[in-house]
């Protein structure tokens, strides 16, 4: 595609559900980073992965949080037993790494928890 | 050594004025500047970028100071439009591969008064 897809663009769960979230990349692109931006807030990172390198999972909040990605191509970014202080919107961005490229982001996925 | 840091953290100009907004970074791996701009609801998206061999770039009313001595680098906004109205990230990147490739700054929300 022409640029970063996230879908669903909003969910509403209830607490204590698990919610899945996509992110297909642009075509090419390597490094792939997941960010959580609160409301009125900046851009928490979350994980990053990079070709077939181990993903640098150093921002994950929670054990509650994990995420995929096969190989170049989508990834999914999931959270269990969500809270209420899960809600943000989760961003996806990705880049050509090991130049000097900058990042192309998603629209987000707005998520509520209620 | 990975943060870079920005202020202010929230701003207000009155349409036409000047706006200014500074980063400030350690890690001299940084070889790449982007900035971007956030509207309500959108995910950033890139609006001008530098290279650490210049020390200004211009785009339209967006321009790019780069002072490498200082490891600073600012986004001026000339004749600031309500529309300019976001919030703004800087970020740097490096020319590796591992998460450290890619950082942001906490973010400046811009307000311009009409």
């Amino acid at each position: 595609g022409a640029g970063v897809s996230q879908s669903p663009s909003n969910k509403v769960t209830e607490k204590g559900k698990d919610v899945e979230l996509r992110c297909d990349p642009i075509s090419g692109h390597t490094a792939l980073y997941w960010y959580r931006q609160r409301l009125g807030q900046g851009l928490e990172f979350l994980i990053y992965f990079q070709g077939n390198s181990a993903p640098d999972k150093s921002g994950l909040p929670s054990d509650r949080f994990s995420a995929e990605r096969t190989g170049e191509s989508v990834s999914t970014l999931t959270i269990q037993r969500t809270q209420q202080e899960d809600s943000a919107v989760y961003l996806c961005a990705s880049r050509l790494a090991g130049g000097r490229t900058e990042a192309f982001f998603g629209q987000g996925t707005r998520l509520t928890v209620v | 050594q990975q943060q870079v840091k920005q202020s202010p953290q929230s701003l207000i100009v009155q349409k036409g004025g000047i706006s200014i907004i500074n980063c400030a970074y350690e890690n001299t791996a940084f070889d790449y500047f982007p900035w971007y701009q956030q509207f309500p609801g959108k995910g950033p998206a890139l609006l001008i970028a530098i290279r650490p061999d210049v020390s200004e770039k211009k785009e339209g009313r967006f321009t790019i100071s780069f002072n490498k001595s200082a490891k600073q680098f600012s986004l001026h906004i000339m004749d600031s439009q309500p529309g300019d109205s976001a919030t703004y990230f800087c970020a740097a990147v490096t020319r590796d591969t591992g998460r450290r490739a890619l950082t942001f700054g906490s973010g400046t929300r811009l307000q311009v008064q009409p």
